[in-house]
């Protein structure tokens, strides 16, 4: 079973820029998450999707920050504009959001953004 | 309020010795527990995950953890350390009837030699 594809992996951009980053879940999990994760933190969640519906992004800065899931599958989160303090890694997860109280999530390998 | 808390952000083990990574949490619910591991510039991998049952449970790469609710703890354990060990750990919290998991800093491991 594959797992939770994200790209690109790296990303260097100038401040003011706009930037994307693009996320494929596991096969057949409904649920899908972006983490923030700052150096020498733990991840943060931004925003939580069932199927194509946002259930929770209390904590996605929506001034500068949006996320789309259209299909219900692959997601795509974006910085316009990206800051300077936006540096940081960015973590996809997803997980088969069926039972809450044994659903897991799984994460994908991050995007690591620069902003200079 | 809910939180996870990791007191050693760094731990150094000799290879061969046996590793205990502290986590302690605050959660108002039956919680969930979670421990992940991250190598440098990867993402975070499930090591092991305790629902309910046995409070002793079993993960990959011969780790252990042991839930504590009187202690309000999760410590995670290996009886020998390999040097491909070193990374970074997290603990985490969830459940409650919330897919929300709550992130302790992460303890970062170092073997040496």
């Amino acid at each position: 079973e594959a797992g939770v594809v994200q790209s690109p992996r790296y990303k260097i951009i100038e401040k003011k820029q706009p930037v994307a980053f693009w996320c494929n879940p596991i096969s057949g999990h409904n649920t899908l998450y972006w983490y923030l994760q700052n150096l020498g933190q733990g991840p943060e969640l931004l925003i939580r999707y069932e199927n194509e519906e946002a259930v929770d992004d209390s904590q996605l800065p929506k001034d500068r920050f949006s996320a789309e899931r259209l299909k219900g599958v692959d997601s795509t989160l974006k910085i316009q504009p990206a800051e300077l303090g936006d540096s940081a890694v960015y973590l996809c997860a997803s997980s088969r959001g069926i039972d809450k109280s044994t659903d897991t999530q799984y994460f994908g390998p991050g995007t690591r953004l620069t902003v200079l | 309020a809910q939180s996870v808390t990791q007191p050693d952000i760094h731990i150094t083990v000799s290879e061969g010795a046996s590793l205990e990574l502290r986590c302690n949490y605050s959660y108002g619910a039956t919680p969930y527990l979670f421990w992940y591991v991250q190598s440098p510039g990867q993402g975070l991998q499930l090591l092991l995950k305790y629902f309910s049952g046995d409070t002793l449970v079993q993960g990959i790469k011969g780790f252990e953890a042991e839930f504590k609710r009187s202690q309000s703890s999760f410590n995670l354990r290996k009886p020998s350390v390999h040097w491909s060990d070193a990374a970074e750990y997290f603990c985490a919290v969830g459940g409650g009837g919330t897919y929300k998991y709550i992130f302790g800093t992460g303890t970062r491991l170092k073997v040496l030699a």
